[in-house]
Formats: structure tokens, sequence, C-alpha cells
């Protein structure tokens, strides 16, 4: 069966510090893996995601996250943090290889606060 | 708007009442899904559409919870007698095919009193 665990249910960070949120997955399959963000009262929105191309994975806004396969890990990261970048982070697997969805199978989350 | 539309934004039910909350998915997209978002949890899927044909329900947490797409595209989730536990978040997402990726409505909130 397929599941993530999200490490850290809060991050704080000061504007323009770098972004981590860790994740791991457990997956029976190659799986496919997927970063949503959920800001208050929108819509969830794709960041990224890993469609066994290549392990490092960028998306919008600048985020990226690294595929480690011997690590069960896709760790989301940002550079420098900007004041938008406050939402609630999910992260996703389903069963589907090649970047391919289906049921998605979401981690707990991760809200990320950034200080002034 | 191109987007997954939800309607209402916000339900208050009483215990025992019944609910239908409704999906209008992107235009063309043949594939449509519910998932149910608790407070300080994320989303589970709850069931799928391909137009019309309902092909997994497995999450759907009783016979309580039906949903429908009669014409393959306006989707409707309903929950009938409602119970507190089913205070929730409820999600839809369309994509082109099962495989693509899926984009969100932003969510009807439910409250049961």
């Amino acid at each position: 069966a397929q599941s993530v665990t999200q490490l850290d249910s809060h991050v704080s960070v000061s504007e323009g510090t770098p972004v981590l949120l860790r994740c791991n997955y457990s997956s029976s399959y190659s799986p496919s893996l997927f970063w949503y963000v959920q800001h208050p009262n929108k819509g969830l929105q794709l960041l990224l995601k890993y469609t066994s191309a290549a392990t490092l994975v960028k998306g919008i806004n600048g985020f990226e996250a690294e595929f480690k396969k011997s690590e069960t890990s896709f760790h989301l990261t940002k550079p420098s943090a900007h004041m938008s970048d406050a939402a609630e982070y999910f992260c996703v697997v389903t069963i589907g290889g090649g970047g391919s969805q289906g049921n998605l199978i979401f981690g707990k989350g991760t809200k990320l606060s950034v200080k002034p | 708007g191109a987007g997954v539309s939800q309607s209402p934004r916000y339900k208050v039910a009483k215990r025992g009442q019944d609910v239908a909350l409704r999906c209008d998915p992107i235009s063309g997209h043949v594939s449509l899904f519910w998932y149910q978002q608790a407070l300080g949890q994320g989303p589970e899927f709850l069931t799928y559409f391909q137009n019309e044909a309902q092909l997994d329900k497995s999450g759907l947490p009783s016979d309580r919870f039906f949903a429908e797409r009669p014409e393959g595209s306006v989707s409707t989730l309903k929950i009938q007698r409602t119970q507190q536990e089913d205070s929730a978040v409820y999600l839809c997402a369309s994509s082109l095919t099962v495989w693509s990726t899926q984009y969100f409505g932003p969510g009807t909130r439910l409250l049961v009193l």
C-alpha cells in the first residue's frame, strides 16, 4: 500500500531564509509523487511532480524537490521564503508511474508560516 | 471562469438533515474525484467518476454517502441523515483523464450541529 508521512505539522521560517518541508513515502511500486499547496479559501494547487525522468524536480514559485529512493524521501525546498509562501503543503503519492495521478493519497500536511 | 467550482461554499446542517453538494468540473474533463478533508488532516479519497460511470466508491465512509454524475459533467455528493463526524471540507477535482493532473475546486465546508 502507498502512504506518505510528513514529518512536521508546522514549520516557521523568516522571510528570505530557506524552506525545508520533509516527506517520506512508502510504496510497493515505483511511485508517482507530488507536492500540492493549499492557500486559505483557495483550491489545492499542484506545485510539482516526480515523473522518474529526473530526481531533482523544479516546480512553480521557486520550489523544488529531490526524489531519494535510498531514503524513501521527497523533501520540498525553496532557497528563500516569501511572505506569500505561507500556506499548507501536502505531499502526495499515487500508484501510477511516470507522474500520472489517479486516486491521490495525501499526507497530513505541513503548515508553513513566514515571519517578516 | 475556467476552473472547478463548488457550491455551496459553506453549509450548516442540523444532525439528521440531508445535504447535497455540487461540483462543476472543468469543461471537457472526463474524470471527477471527490475527497473529504477533516480538520487538520489531508484530503482523503471518497469516489471517482469517468464520465457518468462511478468506477470507484471505495472511500465512501457509509451508505449515507451517495454521489452521482448523470450526464458526465456536473456531480452531486449527497449525504443523508448527517452526523457530526461528517463535518469536513468536501473537495472536488477534475482531470482530462484519470491519470492526468487533477484540478481542485475551493471546497464546500460542511458543519453539522
